[in-house]
């Protein structure tokens, strides 16, 4: 059962117009959430991260907005570039073992187009 | 520049074989993760290591995977024997908290 869910497997944007990619998850226990980018050849690399205590954080072109009634957060880049495109991993610490455990959605792959 | 380091980077085995994938953290980092990246799963969590002691490999299947850490600088991952079905890029990832878990580049193993 998967607790954390990214429905796009892709997205095709185009440079300089806003990406959206979506996660969504069932466990109303998370408290807090990370989003990762991964390259091809590639480890994932930590992108940006929100806490419940806040429905928006910002780190320059990348906003992430969390929407805890709906189970809902999603992640906005403004404007996009070709550089961005990657893959998007959506995370969130298994709260039952104290956070180390970080369980990730499977991924949306973000292709920007010049 | 500190990183994770895993070897091999490439691993070609016929099944029936062992394989052993080893990972040196960033020095200090006192968890360790091994994930395994698949198109329809994701990255899924194997096992990990807190202090060199291992808290959860409910992910990893039991009869053929192996998790070790003998040191602070090397955790191994073995499979054996291996099977197609567990061709995959196999990651691992070390850190303090959340915000700092770096990934390794990645072992891409395929067995034939």
């Amino acid at each position: 059962d998967q607790q954390v869910k990214q429905n796009s497997p892709s997205l095709s944007v185009q440079e300089g117009r806003i990406s959206i990619l979506n996660c969504d998850y069932t466990n109303s226990m998370f408290d807090y959430f990370l989003w990762y980018k991964k390259y091809p050849a590639e480890g994932p690399t930590f992108l940006i991260s929100i806490s419940s205590i806040k429905d928006k954080n910002e780190d320059g072109r990348f906003t992430v907005f969390l929407n805890k009634s709906a189970k809902h957060l999603s992640l906005h880049i403004v404007p996009s570039q070709p550089g961005d495109s990657a893959v998007y991993f959506c995370a969130a610490p298994d709260v039952k073992t104290s956070y180390d455990k970080v369980i990730f959605g499977p991924g949306t792959s973000l292709s920007v187009i010049p | 520049d500190a990183r994770v380091t895993q070897t091999p980077r490439h691993k070609v085995t016929e099944m029936g074989q062992e394989v052993t994938m080893r990972c040196q953290p960033i020095l200090g980092h006192n968890t360790v993760f091994w994930y395994r990246q698949t198109m329809m799963q994701g990255l899924e969590l194997l096992a990990y290591f807190r202090n060199r002691a291992p808290l959860d490999d409910s992910g990893m299947p039991k009869d053929r995977f192996s998790a070790e850490m003998p040191d602070a600088t090397l955790a191994t991952l073995k499979i054996q024997p291996s099977e197609p079905r567990d061709s995959a890029v196999y990651f691992c990832a070390s850190g303090h908290n959340l915000n700092t878990i770096y990934f390794g580049e990645g072992s891409w193993l395929t067995v034939v």
